[in-house]
């Protein structure tokens, strides 16, 4: 099975400007999930989407937004951008949520956008 | 709230020395564990986890990881580096009965291995 795809790999934006990245999920993987990875911050959750909706949310500004279409891809849109969002995005895929048994579910990395701002 | 604690930042060793890296993790309930490793210029790849059963979990490239539930520790081992275990390794938790995606990442070790 193919891995976990995203793109661009590379961006360069200025400040103000915004950016939509994209990720392709394993095949069968319902589940996306979107990180931001920084030297200061480490590895932080931004949100989940499974079956287009969002199903859980971390700690960022409403700046930041994605979405998920019926083949399972997601976007991830950041608007108004600052400095401190130069950083590696990560996507991750999952083949599906918890369920009342507990979540036993792995999640599998893609290459990362690296994410400049200017 | 949950946390991940890595206390080594960065580790040196000499190829053929055995390896430990420590993760404790601060959670009362049900977890599952991870170790994620990420070589220079690569994406994140899973090493090994832990859900239920044996506490001894033996992952890809000779590594292996304990529970230790009493200690809230979850600790990688491999009895004898390479020089192509430079990397950065990532302990990871989630809670059981949150979603996959709620997972909390500790603060990473960088692992230099000299030739």
């Amino acid at each position: 099975k193919a891995g976990v795809t995203q793109t661009p790999r590379y961006l360069i934006k200025t400040r103000g400007q915004q950016v939509t990245l994209s990720c392709s999920p394993i095949s069968g993987h319902r589940s996306v999930s979107w990180y931001q990875q920084t030297p200061g911050q480490g590895l932080q959750f931004l949100f989940e989407y499974f079956s287009e909706t969002q199903r859980n949310k971390g700690n960022f500004p409403g700046r930041f937004s994605g979405r998920q279409f019926s083949n399972s891809r997601s976007e991830m849109n950041v608007s108004t951008l600052e400095l401190g969002d130069s950083a590696l995005y990560l996507c991750a895929s999952s083949s599906r949520t918890s369920g009342r048994t507990g979540s036993t579910d792995t999640q599998y990395f893609g290459p990362g956008t690296r994410l400049t701002v200017l | 709230a949950q946390s991940v604690s890595q206390h080594n930042h960065h580790v040196i060793l000499s190829e053929a020395a055995s390896l430990e890296l420590g993760c404790n993790y601060s959670y009362g309930g049900t977890v599952n564990l991870f170790w994620y490793v990420q070589y220079p210029g690569q994406h994140l790849q899973l090493l090994l986890k832990y859900f239920s059963g044996d506490p001894l979990v033996k992952g890809i490239k000779g590594f292996e990881a304990e529970f230790i539930k009493s200690k809230f520790s979850f600790n990688l081992r491999k009895p004898s580096v390479q020089w192509s275990d430079t990397a950065e390794y990532f302990c990871a938790v989630n809670e059981r009965y949150s979603s996959a995606s709620k997972i909390i990442f500790g603060s990473g070790t960088r692992l230099s291995i000299r030739p």
